[in-house]
């Protein structure tokens, strides 16, 4: 059974510092990875996905990164904004079309 | 594109009663959508996986007597909790899947739900 895991719980930085989020997961063998954003109270934004062929996807400030062989996706985003403030969940799918497992999420404050 | 609603965004209902929560896939067809709890502080869990035709996969412990799903046609999902009770209190998102090269998920913007 896939668990997913984020550590930290909980992450405080001042603004125009990078943050470096990360992601383990137990079965390597995935079918994609999908990095979301999720505001209080709110739904989800997908943020990136990543295939299980691929190292990495860009987006803006944003890029994710996928090691399958450890386990692992580190989400980096560039210089930090108060506006970043939310809570980041990564998510594995075993197959095409099939669910997703969370991992627990990462709350993020950027301080002005 | 590939936008998924949800109706209602909140709902308050008595205990006893039964609410129904839709989900649709707006500009997309879904053969499989998905719909998952979140608890305050914590992550999403699946409940089940939604076929359209077909019945629903339930995951472990969720009540398919309890947490009736229809997929009736490839854009509707709805979610009915029978005779709600306190404990039943969550947020509710489903998800569609966008068939194609990569599968994405995308997911409706949630339903609150209280039972008093």
């Amino acid at each position: 059974k896939q668990e997913v895991t984020q550590i930290p719980a909980a992450l405080s930085v001042p603004e125009g510092e990078n943050l470096v989020l990360n992601c383990s997961f137990t079965d390597s063998a995935i079918y994609n990875l999908q990095w979301f954003r999720q505001d209080p109270g709110k739904g989800l934004t997908s943020l990136l996905l990543i295939q299980s062929s691929q190292r990495e996807q860009t987006s803006g400030r944003l890029n994710a990164s996928l090691d399958k062989s450890s386990g692992r996706s580190t989400l980096y985003i560039a210089a930090s904004q108060p506006g970043d403030s939310a809570t980041y969940l990564c998510a594995a799918s075993k197959a095409a079309g099939n669910k997703l497992t969370f991992g627990g999420g990462t709350r993020v404050l950027v301080k002005p | 594109g590939a936008v998924v609603s949800q109706h209602p965004s909140r709902v308050i209902c008595k205990s006893g009663t039964s609410v129904k929560i839709e989900c649709r896939s707006l500009d997309f067809q879904a053969t499989t959508m998905f719909w998952y709890r979140q608890f305050p502080k914590q992550s999403l869990m699946l409940m089940a996986t939604s076929n359209e035709g077909s019945k629903a996969t339930y995951e472990q412990g969720v009540e398919k007597d309890k947490f009736l799903i229809n997929h009736a046609s490839l854009t509707l999902s709805t979610l009915t909790v029978t005779s709600a009770h306190p404990e039943d209190s969550s947020f509710y998102i489903c998800s569609a899947i966008q068939t194609g090269s990569v599968f994405e998920q995308y997911f409706g913007p949630g339903t609150r739900l209280t039972v008093t």
